[in-house]
């Protein structure tokens, strides 16, 4: 069973930096691509930034380009999100996901979650 | 820019749904997809590729269209189906969202 489990979130202040995770397992994690998407409270889902199987194709939306950095490793099949200078815009439940099929950039499953809150 | 239309939907079950996605321009390669939210859950995947059912997802919903106007109808409304659905694009990049449209119980 495909299981992806987000770790890290929490209250922090705006211009703060922090760090997510998400440990995947139940497939063949260096054959996917593999995405992170946010919902603020009330909102719509918006894509953040995807990595390539092997990463070597990174892309992010235009509201965190240069702020925030995705990363894989595919010997600990484990994607993070490392996110600075957080704004209160930020502020959101952070989704982890996989791609749909082997080498296609297709949002599927997504995990459970994990809720970023930016506060002064 | 993803347009979803109506922003809301009040049907019974057993009822037909159709709601539309719109493209500003035309989706490379019609790489559509759509997705059904419930209040706490995250959402799932019904159909990929503008048509393409994923993975047990019931026949009852199917997704159409092409170019930049798309559709998800749900043939038959069954209670479960009662939930928010996104349409998004992944043709090219940043990959975006509509707004939703929301099908609630009449």
């Amino acid at each position: 069973e495909v299981q992806l489990v987000e770790s890290g979130g929490g209250l922090v202040q705006p211009g703060w930096s922090l760090r997510l995770s998400c440990a995947a397992s139940g497939f063949t994690f260096e054959d996917y691509a593999m995405h992170w998407v946010r919902q603020a409270p009330g909102k719509g889902p918006e894509w953040v930034s995807g990595i390539s199987w092997r990463g070597g194709v990174i892309g992010y939306a235009e509201s965190v380009k240069g702020r925030f950095t995705i990363a894989r490793d595919n010997a600990d099949n484990t994607l993070s999100l490392h996110m600075y200078s957080l704004r209160l815009e930020d502020t959101a439940v952070y989704y982890c996901a996989k791609a749909n099929e082997p080498r296609r950039w297709l949002v599927g499953k997504w995990g459970q979650g994990t809720l970023v809150t930016v506060s002064s | 820019v993803l347009t979803q239309s109506p922003g809301a939907l009040s049907l019974s079950p057993g009822e037909r749904a159709t709601l539309s996605c719109r493209a500003s321009q035309s989706v490379p390669s019609n790489y559509l997809a759509w997705y059904q939210q419930k209040p706490g859950q995250a959402a799932r995947l019904l159909i990929y590729d503008a048509s393409s059912r994923a993975t047990g997802v019931p026949d009852r919903f199917s997704g159409g269209g092409s170019g930049t106007d798309f559709t998800l109808t749900i043939t038959r409304l069954d209670p479960e189906d009662f939930a928010v659905y996104y349409c998004q694009q992944y043709g090219t990049s940043p990959l975006t969202f509509g707004g939703g449209t929301k099908v609630e119980i009449k």
